[in-house]
């Protein structure tokens, strides 16, 4: 079980571009939710897919848009970006027991 | 609203125990979690608790739960080098609901 993974491992961006970030959630599991952590800080939720359908939102402005596809497998685009979108993208994934998360290693967008 | 606080930075030494502290502010949480973060890696869920519980242990991990006072404690026995890392508490409705963390602990483990 190749359990999350996430594409790119890094990123570099110019303020105003669009970037899009990918995971493949563990093997069986079928919701995927997003987390932006930036330097210093927690992790803060940004949406959660199941159903190929947003299915909670997090205090993020609509710059932030994702995608879950048929093989349960999600995209996070973020358009228009700014400096402080600088930060450790996370995926994590959730199955039937859905007391636990299980983590991505992240994608690191840097935006200059 | 949703907040979680805790301390910075944490040092011991090897083989001494560590204690990390947290606390919340949203008396509905149905679960707290403790999650790993090693430098340059995702987060590692380590353990968690159901609100209406007040002790877990899981080999060198002890978690207490101090619902009253909205106060969750991570206990690490014998605490080693790899054990160095950033140690986040979280919370949550349970189920598939958002997951709130704090800003996370450092732990230094001194040889």
């Amino acid at each position: 079980d190749a359990g999350v993974t996430q594409s790119p491992t890094h990123l570099i961006k110019t303020r105003g571009q669009q970037v899009t970030l990918r995971c493949s959630p563990k093997s069986g599991h079928d919701t995927v939710s997003w987390y932006q952590q930036a330097l210093g800080q927690g992790p803060q939720f940004i949406f959660q897919y199941y159903e190929e359908e947003e299915r909670q939102r997090g205090n993020f402005p609509d710059r932030f848009s994702g995608h879950q596809f048929p093989n349960y497998s999600s995209e996070l685009n973020v358009n228009a970006l700014l400096l402080g979108d600088s930060a450790l993208y996370l995926c994590a994934s959730l199955g039937t027991s859905a007391n636990e998360q299980f983590f991505g290693p992240g994608t690191r967008l840097t935006v200059l | 609203g949703e907040d979680v606080e805790q301390s910075l930075f944490l040092s011991v030494r090897e083989g001494d125990s560590s204690v990390i502290n947290c606390t919340y502010t949203d008396s509905s949480s149905t679960y707290l979690y403790w999650y790993k973060q090693e430098p340059g890696a995702g987060l590692q869920l380590l353990t968690y608790i159901f609100s209406n519980m007040d002790m877990k242990q899981d080999q060198r991990l002890t978690v207490l739960l101090n619902k009253k006072d909205k106060h969750l404690s991570l206990r690490i026995a014998d605490t080693q080098t790899g054990d160095s890392a950033i140690y986040f508490c979280a919370e949550s409705y349970g189920g598939y609901q958002k997951v709130t963390f704090g800003t996370g602990t450092k732990l230094q483990v001194i040889p």
